[in-house]
């Protein structure tokens, strides 16, 4: 069965500077990853998914995730962060059925 | 856009009732899910549904059930409340088939449930 781990319940990072929210893999066939945001008191919102092709994937707000076969990675990143950045970010990962399997989620917080 | 939507965003109850949380989509589409949230532990899958009438298990279904009489709805049923209930319940609706797979789930804004 395909499961997601993110390593860190916290990041944080200064406004401005780049941000790295980690997330690491187990699927026994091809993933379809995903990244989710979401803001206090409202349901996850779709950032940008990775199914083939380009292992760079560029999404919405300036997010990208760069996907990685060989360490079983998708990290989201995005060059300068912004406070409004500051959220519960998921990764999620399907490998072929429509069950999806999310990560514990991190935290990110930019500070001013 | 599409529309997910739950019935309370905020709900109450006391132990032993029972409790009725309501899912709507209005883009079609074949797949529904119910998920809890809980901090430290994500999204868990409690049950989903790709078609009317149809549904199936996910990891954690005990002291649930749903029920799909129509396409747009999905509605989870807590049979007799307990405090271990206490959780941010999320839907989600999804396209069937290949279009599904990989494409992202829509979720609704979510239900904080409350049980005393």
């Amino acid at each position: 069965a395909q499961s997601v781990a993110q390593p860190e319940d916290q990041v944080n990072v200064a406004e401005g500077n780049p941000l790295t929210v980690k997330c690491t893999y187990s699927v026994s066939g091809n993933p379809y990853l995903f990244w989710y945001v979401q803001y206090p008191n409202r349901g996850l919102q779709f950032l940008l998914k990775y199914i083939t092709g380009d292992n760079l994937v560029k999404g919405s707000y300036g997010f990208e995730a760069e996907f990685n076969k060989s360490q079983t990675s998708f990290h989201l990143k995005k060059p300068s962060a912004l406070v409004s950045d500051s959220a519960l970010y998921f990764c999620a990962v399907r490998d072929g059925d429509n069950d999806m399997r999310f990560g514990a989620g991190t935290r990110l917080t930019v500070k001013p | 856009d599409v529309k997910v939507t739950q019935s309370s965003r905020y709900l109450v109850k006391r132990t032993g009732e029972k409790v009725f949380l309501e899912c709507v989509q209005d883009m079609d589409h074949e797949n529904m899910f119910w998920y809890r949230q809980d901090p430290g532990l994500g999204l868990r899958l409690i049950y989903f549904s790709y078609d009317v009438k149809m549904k199936e298990k996910g990891d954690i279904p005990e002291g649930y059930s749903v029920s799909r009489e129509k396409k747009e709805r999905f509605s989870l049923i807590l049979e007799s409340a307990s405090t271990n209930q206490t959780s941010m319940y999320l839907c989600a609706s999804s396209p069937g088939g290949l279009a599904g797979i990989m494409n992202t789930q829509y979720f609704g804004p979510g239900t904080r449930l409350t049980v005393l």
